[in-house]
């Protein structure tokens, strides 16, 4: 079946650094699935950070990009200068034609 | 922000006994996912519907699980009797169309602890 292994957590940057959390897929479903990047924020529900569809393409949110790599299946999240309030778990996913498939969180704290 | 319900937040059963768990998806969404999360963060897809259609569903579905979307009523998943691995949380979500490119709106989810 499809699977998504990203970046072990916990994370933990300060703030204003850089951050990449890895994420490679594995699409036994369908030739190219759809890519996502969920987070969830302390006390808050599962949301969409950002999704690619198209292989080659990249995909940016809230200073976040993920660019979707069919070669290397991967899609990796980054950001430049990350904040306190980026701290949360993130969740990378693939879509077939319903159903998503997550990998199993990072947990990412930015020090102030 | 989506807007997806659930209910309940938290459920607590003994082993043997059902748990119903209860989502309203997004106002115009036909589409509703149901998800199951371990302790271990891991996601478990368990069915989806359109409508009152059932789309896909996995073999654990189709044992102790049963679910339904009936019209004009809220989405309902049960478990017709609970074992201590079934907890976890139950996460709704609600999509505009079938097709894994459309944004699933996730609810808050019902967690439920088998004692």
């Amino acid at each position: 079946g499809d699977s998504v292994t990203q970046t072990e957590g916990p994370v933990t940057v300060s703030e204003s650094e850089s951050l990449i959390i890895n994420c490679t897929y594995s699409a036994t479903s369908i030739a190219y699935p759809n890519l996502f990047w969920y987070v969830r924020y302390p006390g808050e529900g599962l949301q969409l950070l950002l999704k690619v569809i198209t292989a080659g393409q990249k995909g940016s949110s809230r200073g976040f990009e993920a660019t979707y790599n069919k070669e290397t299946t991967s899609f990796h999240l980054q950001k430049a200068s990350v904040q306190e309030s980026d701290s949360a778990v993130y969740y990378c996913a693939l879509g077939d034609t319903g159903k998503l498939t997550f990998g199993d969180g990072t947990v990412l704290t930015v020090k102030p | 922000n989506s807007k997806v319900i659930q209910t309940p937040r938290y459920l607590v059963k003994g082993q043997g006994q059902k748990a119903k768990m209860r989502c309203i998806p997004e106002k115009g969404h036909p589409v509703v996912f149901w998800y199951q999360q371990n302790k271990n963060n891991e996601f478990k897809f368990l069915i989806n519907f359109q409508n009152q259609e059932v789309l896909q569903q996995i073999d654990m579905t189709e044992k102790r699980f049963s679910a339904e979307c009936p019209s004009n009523s809220p989405c309902s998943l049960e478990i017709q009797s609970s074992e201590a691995g079934d907890s976890a949380l139950y996460l709704c979500a609600s999509s505009l169309r079938t097709g894994g490119f459309y944004e699933q709106y996730f609810g808050p989810g019902t967690r439920l602890t088998v004692l």
